[in-house]
């Protein structure tokens, strides 16, 4: 079958670093999305990764490992508004994409 | 640029009931999907269209859900008759191409309560 894992909940202080992480078993990949969630809001999109590595962009990076099946969003300098769920998503093919339950991150002063 | 727009924002409905949800996607954009969400669960796709045809829509319960996209822009998804389980938010989102690896847009989403 087809699994996205992302740990539930997590909890970080403002201007600290947080890593969220993500493992995928799909039976393709076509690419991996993440997403930002506020509550009670539609998600808005962060980051897309086709290719291993580490992308920027400003306070947000996000890293992907095919060959482990496995990405990772990295939040520094956490902001109060920064609380939000960050949802994962993985293409399989060009016509589906499968998404994770989410991580609720929830910044304390 | 306009956003995806959705209405009505919320809704409450007894079982049994009907309802119907509406969607006009970002101008240009050929996709657009309705997902529902329940609480502390990921979007789950139930159809998507491009332009006024169907792509997928093996998760929508046939049985009680239909959609349509008439002129391949605007789109209305409804329930008849609702059950308790269909309480969720229903988000309609629209990509410019037709590849999941487009970027999706969201719209604000239609909260359901049945009761």
């Amino acid at each position: 079958g087809q699994n996205i894992d992302q740990p539930t909940e997590m909890t970080a202080t403002e201007g600290a670093i947080v890593q969220i992480n993500c493992t995928y078993q799909t039976s393709g990949f076509n690419g991996l999305f993440w997403y930002q969630q506020h509550a009670g809001e539609a998600p808005t999109f962060l980051s897309y990764n086709v290719l291993d590595g580490l992308e920027e962009k400003g306070r947000f990076s996000s890293f992907l490992s095919r060959s482990k099946g496995y990405s990772y969003l990295l939040l520094k300098e956490l902001q109060m508004k920064d609380s939000a769920s960050y949802l994962c998503a993985v293409s399989p093919s060009n016509y589906q994409l499968i998404w994770g339950a989410g991580t609720k991150l929830i910044i304390k002063p | 640029e306009a956003g995806v727009a959705q209405s009505p924002r919320y809704k409450i409905i007894e079982k049994r009931q009907s309802v119907a949800f509406w969607c006009n996607p970002i101008s240009g954009h050929a996709t657009l999907y309705w997902y529902q969400q329940i609480l502390g669960q990921g979007p789950k796709l139930l159809i998507q269209f491009q332009n006024n045809g169907v792509v997928d829509d093996s998760q929508l319960p046939k049985d009680r859900f239909s959609a349509e996209r008439l002129k391949g822009v605007d789109s209305t998804l409804k329930i008849q008759p609702a059950k308790l389980e269909d309480s969720a938010v229903y988000l309609c989102a629209s990509s410019l191409g037709s590849g999941h690896t487009d970027t999706q847009y969201f719209g604000p989403g239609t909260r359901l309560t049945v009761l």
